[in-house]
């Protein structure tokens, strides 16, 4: 199984402030098959990002994926008020598909 | 416009059994792999089973195997879930979740579960 660890659980940051999230993989994971989701409460899952670094259909280019192998990285450029969630990575290489622990981008 | 319904949640006692159901509709649903994706009160997502568009292919969350089985009716564009021996560790809400491959792009409400006594 591979696990996904995600840093930092917390993210404090103001409006406009630029937002790094990490995601670590136990093991490289194939095809970069890896992906990024935002949840705010009471909702489902949003897909922003697959394949590591390619934006879903409708997500802002504020967005961005990058990486490769075990170490991903989601930036938010410039946080909208919009964008405070909660963030998983996902790991869609092999079975069984993993999601990291999440992390929640909070208004500082 | 990709829909998917959640549908059959509900409280049920441990060792019970339950069944979810998730309708498709604004896709060609045989040719989605289709996931159920579930969430503890509190916590967060946790993979539990895929299917392959034709059915052919599936794969489960070790702590699911014999208790649980997807599976899907393209007629119907349904996809479902069949738990059975149901812990109170199963509780959760259960997203149904599409995508052309492994990925699950499009999400349902989701239906919640609880299983107590």
């Amino acid at each position: 199984e591979i696990v996904l660890t995600q840093s930092p659980g917390t993210l404090s940051l103001s409006p406009g402030e630029r937002a790094t999230l990490s995601c670590r993989a136990s093991q490289s994971v194939t095809n970069n098959f890896l992906a990024w989701f935002q949840q705010k409460p009471g909702q489902p899952p949003r897909l922003l990002i697959d394949d590591a670094s390619n934006r879903a259909t409708g997500i802002p280019d504020r967005f961005s994926g990058s990486g490769s192998g075990t170490d991903f990285t989601l930036t938010i450029s410039r946080l909208d008020p919009d964008d405070f969630a909660v963030y998983y990575c996902h790991q869609s290489a092999h079975a069984p598909l993993t999601f990291g622990q999440g992390t929640k981008v909070e208004i500082k | 416009e990709v829909q998917l319904v959640e549908s059959g949640g509900g409280l049920v006692q441990p060792g019970g059994s339950l069944r979810l159901s998730c309708a498709a509709s604004g896709f060609t649903f045989s040719g989605f792999w289709m996931n159920w994706v579930r969430q503890a009160p509190g916590k967060g997502l946790e993979w539990v089973a895929n299917i392959e568009g034709d059915g052919s292919e599936k794969n489960y969350l070790d702590s699911v195997k014999g208790r649980f089985t997807i599976s899907r009716d393209n007629a119907k564009n349904s996809l479902y879930l069949q738990m059975s021996s149901l812990r109170a560790d199963d509780t959760a809400v259960y997203y149904c979740a599409g995508g052309s491959g492994w990925t699950p792009e499009s999400w349902g409400q989701g239906t919640p579960v609880t299983v107590s006594s």
